[in-house]
């Protein structure tokens, strides 16, 4: 199986609208509502944003919303900041042997 | 609040075994499965494997079939992941995670380093 495709950069100015994808296939992002987007900055865990495609954990700003279409996910990171710089990665649970896949990830620059 | 500290950073010889810990606390330790993610220096996540705390039921990627044991210890709430015949390209940090479908909190990871 291969990870799920994410752009390898995305860019955008302070307070601009930045929105990354996730392409997955009809046995993963397209079959399955358990679509999650994680951040991670250098040296750092992964900090869940976003899970089940859309809803947010407690803390996390409702800045970051997520949606899905087909078999492409989506993160749109609304009102950009500095502290957004970061790289994001997408999972999809795949109900195979192999139940959990990550996206290659995204580097987010803030100009 | 959930919490999973994980043990400290190792340096291993090619060919050698390496047994990191997860601890967990703040939830019921047998209610959510424990994974590993693993990530390579300037390298994406990988996911290896997770454990059924309850069960100890394991599922590994194909990649890593025969050469990783996870187990677990419900009375202490740990479990860990044992990744034997080591080499080089295996330095990386690996992470623990919780989670049912996918992972929502994660270990801060422990750094391996396979050096001769």
């Amino acid at each position: 199986q291969s990870a799920l495709t994410q752009p390898a950069s995305v860019s955008g100015s302070p307070g601009q609208s930045i929105t990354i994808s996730c392409t997955g296939t009809s046995s993963d992002v397209g079959d399955y509502d358990y679509v999650s987007w994680y951040q991670q900055h250098p040296g750092k865990a992964p900090k869940l944003m976003i899970y089940e495609v859309r809803n947010r954990p407690s803390g996390v700003s409702n800045r970051f919303s997520g949606s899905k279409s087909g078999n492409t996910a989506s993160l749109t990171i609304s009102g950009l900041q500095a502290e957004d710089e970061a790289d994001y990665y997408c999972s999809s649970y795949t109900g195979s042997t192999t139940p959990v896949m990550f996206g290659g990830g995204t580097k987010l620059t803030v100009l | 609040q959930v919490q999973l500290v994980q043990s400290g950073a190792e340096v291993k010889k090619p060919g050698a075994s390496v047994k990191v810990s997860c601890k967990a606390s703040g939830y019921t330790f047998t209610g959510y499965y424990l994974h590993w993610v693993r990530q390579a220096p300037g390298q994406g996540l990988e996911w290896m494997g997770r454990i059924n705390p309850n069960s100890g039921v394991t599922n590994y990627t194909q990649k890593f079939q025969g050469r990783v044991t996870m187990t677990r210890d419900t009375s202490i709430s740990t479990t860990y992941m044992e990744l034997k015949r080591l080499r080089s390209d295996d330095t990386a940090v690996y992470y623990c995670a919780r989670g049912r479908m996918t992972t929502d909190y994660w270990g801060q990871g422990t750094l391996v380093t396979v050096s001769s």
